[in-house]
């Protein structure tokens, strides 16, 4: 079965250095892959997508995420983070079923940013 | 765009009674998930919908819990009878059908049972 594992579950940053959420997944195909942020009080937001081709993907907010095959993860990464960026963030796979897309998700990594 | 439109945001009651949310997916969707948030749980997917289909209910804890999708813009989530353990934040999120294509989320209902 599908699995996501997000093996961090807070993380602190300081404003303007650079963040790596890590992301581990388990399928056996090419995967889709997703990144999501909840900020407090609020739904799930798409921050960005893999299907295939170019490995490294860009996403809204400055995001950015590599699917590395070999270790299978989909990390994603900012070069500097801003206060803003406090929030919690999913990894997510999806299945393919006959009948639609069920996502499966990571448990979060919660970021606080430190100013 | 309007995205998925979710009411009631807040909806506090007392155990027993029953408790209705509701959903409208973006126009064109046609798939519709209703997931569970909970401290404990994190997030969990609870039923969804394929062209108003059920097709996938075995996340619904329990008989106290249905769910409905009378028409493609509309879609119930029914909790009868509420109790505390199902207080959470409920959110409904809808996509298209295709291969891979993401789901776009609405802000959730913050459901309290006292």
């Amino acid at each position: 079965a599908q699995s996501v594992t997000q093996p961090d579950i807070h993380i602190t940053v300081s404003e303007g250095a650079s963040l790596e959420l890590r992301c581990n997944y388990s399928y056996g195909a090419t995967p889709y892959l997703f990144w999501y942020v909840q900020s407090p009080g609020q739904g799930l937001q798409l921050l960005l997508k893999y299907f295939s081709g170019d490995t490294l993907v860009q996403g809204i907010k400055g995001f950015e995420a590599e699917f590395k095959r070999s270790q299978s993860s989909f990390n994603l990464r900012k070069p500097s983070v801003h206060w803003s960026d406090a929030a919690e963030y999913f990894c997510a796979v999806v299945t393919l079923t006959g009948g639609g897309n069920k996502l499966t998700f990571g448990t979060g990594t919660q970021l606080k940013v430190e100013l | 765009d309007a995205g998925v439109i979710q009411s009631p945001r807040h909806e506090v009651t007392e155990m027993g009674q029953e408790v209705t949310l509701r959903c409208k997916p973006i126009s064109g969707h046609n798939s519709l998930f209703w997931y569970r948030q909970t401290m404990m749980r994190g997030l969990e997917l609870l039923i969804y919908f394929n062209n108003n289909v059920p097709i996938d209910d075995s996340g619904m804890p329990e008989d106290r819990f249905s769910a409905k999708m009378p028409n493609a813009s509309f879609s119930t989530l029914k909790i009868q009878p509420s109790e505390p353990r199902d207080s959470a934040v409920y959110f409904c999120a809808s996509s298209l059908a295709a291969g891979g294509q993401p789901q776009h989320f609405g802000d959730g209902t913050r459901l309290s049972i006292l």
